[in-house]
């Protein structure tokens, strides 16, 4: 079945450092791929998304693009804030018929210091 | 716009119990789709409901069901409570079949059984 393999956490980092947590699928055919990101205390929210391959997805200085070669989905960041702390979650949704679901990786914590 | 709200947001039970959460979709939004994340976990899909109708389920056994009513809002109910159910139980709307590409997510119920 379809699976998300992500980079086992925890991961602390320094102010300012480059940030890549590597995330890889397993699906039937070509699914949309997620990157969420959980606060403490909140639910998930979108941080990006790429819905074919080779597509980048972008926001709030992060990024990742969809390999389908090595299907993986690696976010980066190039400066990270202390803000940026919190759980990242890699994410599939199948083109299927049907419902339409998340398939989500383990998480990864990140933990930023000043 | 009022996004997705949920309640309550903490409870305890005992095993063998049985729980009701509930959830308000986002305004606009007529699919509603609920997920358990285990401490320490990805979230994992339980089901989906579209316009009052189970539109798909993961793998969870009978003891879990929903009710989606006119308004579009939802239930999640839990028989026969175990202690495996503790989690955090997300729910997440989205607008018609448009699917797992524009979901949002509320801040969840956070289950705890004794």
């Amino acid at each position: 079945g379809d699976s998300v393999t992500q980079m086992e956490g925890p991961v602390t980092l320094s102010e300012e450092a480059f940030l890549t947590i590597n995330c890889t699928y397993t699906a039937t055919g070509y699914p949309s791929l997620f990157w969420y990101v959980q606060y403490p205390g909140e639910g998930l929210q979108l941080l990006l998304k790429a819905t074919k391959a080779d597509d980048k997805g972008s926001n709030k200085g992060f990024e990742a693009t969809y390999r389908k070669e090595t299907t993986s989905f690696h976010l980066e960041k190039g400066s990270v804030q202390v803000s940026d702390s919190a759980v990242y979650f890699c994410a599939l949704s199948p083109k299927i018929q049907g419902a339409q679901k998340l398939v989500f990786g383990q998480g990864t914590r990140l933990t930023i210091n000043p | 716009e009022t996004g997705v709200t949920q309640s309550p947001t903490h409870l305890i039970k005992t095993r063998g119990q049985q729980v009701t959460l509930r959830c308000s979709s986002q305004s606009g939004h007529n699919t509603v789709s609920w997920y358990q994340q285990a401490l320490g976990q990805g979230p994992q899909f339980i089901f989906q409901y579209y316009r009052e109708e189970e539109n798909g389920r993961g793998n969870f056994p009978p003891r879990f069901s929903g009710l989606q009513f006119p308004n579009y809002s939802s239930e999640l109910n839990v028989n026969a409570l175990e202690l495996d159910d503790s989690a955090l139980y997300l729910c997440a709307s989205s607008p018609g079949r448009a699917g797992a590409n524009v979901l949002t997510f509320g801040a969840g119920s956070r289950l705890t059984v004794l």
